[in-house]
């Protein structure tokens, strides 16, 4: 089955800086790569995806970017506040399912 | 988005009783359901996926005797924890699939702590 791996599993930016979290996948045949923020005790959160045909996307403060040959994706925030401070996962999909990295708590200090 | 509903949001339940967890999806009909559970400060673990009408398909080390699920209707999932012990204390989290746009929603979760 595919693996997906994420680093850091903690990151602590200053207010304003960027954070970059990076995720490594097994299977070449995953083709959907979602991104999730989970706060304590609520549901994960869609923020952003990116599908195989494309190599990056953007949303805001918020993109994704997509390298199919070395099977990595990134997740890049910048100008982070505060309410940034969450659980962000990693996942990607093939064959109908979902399987996610092991989380990055990122912690913006104001 | 799409809105997936779990219920109960918690339980506490005595060793041996069993539990049962409903996942709804409001406004969409759901073509697949998963069902995780997650530990502390870990990840989103796959127990089991399943799609309606269909038996549940189960991750390796996962006890389908244990962990029943029913999947009735396109709308909605439940999964049942038998014979509850300590161990199976966790948060459990289902997750909706649209095949439409490859999107999943998630439910609220349930924290489920046994007695």
């Amino acid at each position: 089955g595919e693996n997906v791996e994420q680093h850091p599993s903690t990151l602590s930016v200053q207010e304003g800086d960027s954070a970059v979290i990076k995720c490594t996948y097994s299977d070449s045949a995953s083709n959907y790569f979602p991104w999730y923020k989970q706060e304590l005790g609520k549901r994960p959160q869609l923020i952003i995806d990116i599908r195989s045909n494309v190599g990056e996307k953007k949303d805001q403060r918020i993109a994704v970017t997509l390298n199919k040959t070395a099977k990595h994706f990134s997740l890049h925030i910048t100008e982070t506040q505060p309410e940034d401070s969450a659980v962000y996962f990693c996942a990607a999909y093939n064959f109908n399912k979902f399987y996610f990295g092991s989380g990055t708590k990122l912690n913006v200090k104001p | 988005g799409a809105v997936v509903s779990q219920h109960p949001s918690w339980v506490i339940c005595k060793s041996g009783t069993s539990v049962k967890i409903e996942c709804r999806s409001l406004d969409f009909q759901a073509t697949t359901m998963f069902w995780y559970r997650q530990f502390p400060k870990q990840s989103l673990m796959l127990m089991a996926t399943s799609n309606e009408g269909s038996k549940a398909t189960y991750e390796q080390g996962v006890e389908k005797d244990k962990f029943l699920i029913n999947h009735a209707s396109l709308t909605l999932s439940t999964l049942t924890v038998t014979s509850a012990h300590p161990e199976d204390s966790s948060f459990y989290i289902c997750s909706a699939y649209t095949a439409l746009n490859t999107e999943a929603f998630f439910g609220q979760g349930t924290r489920l702590t046994v007695v």
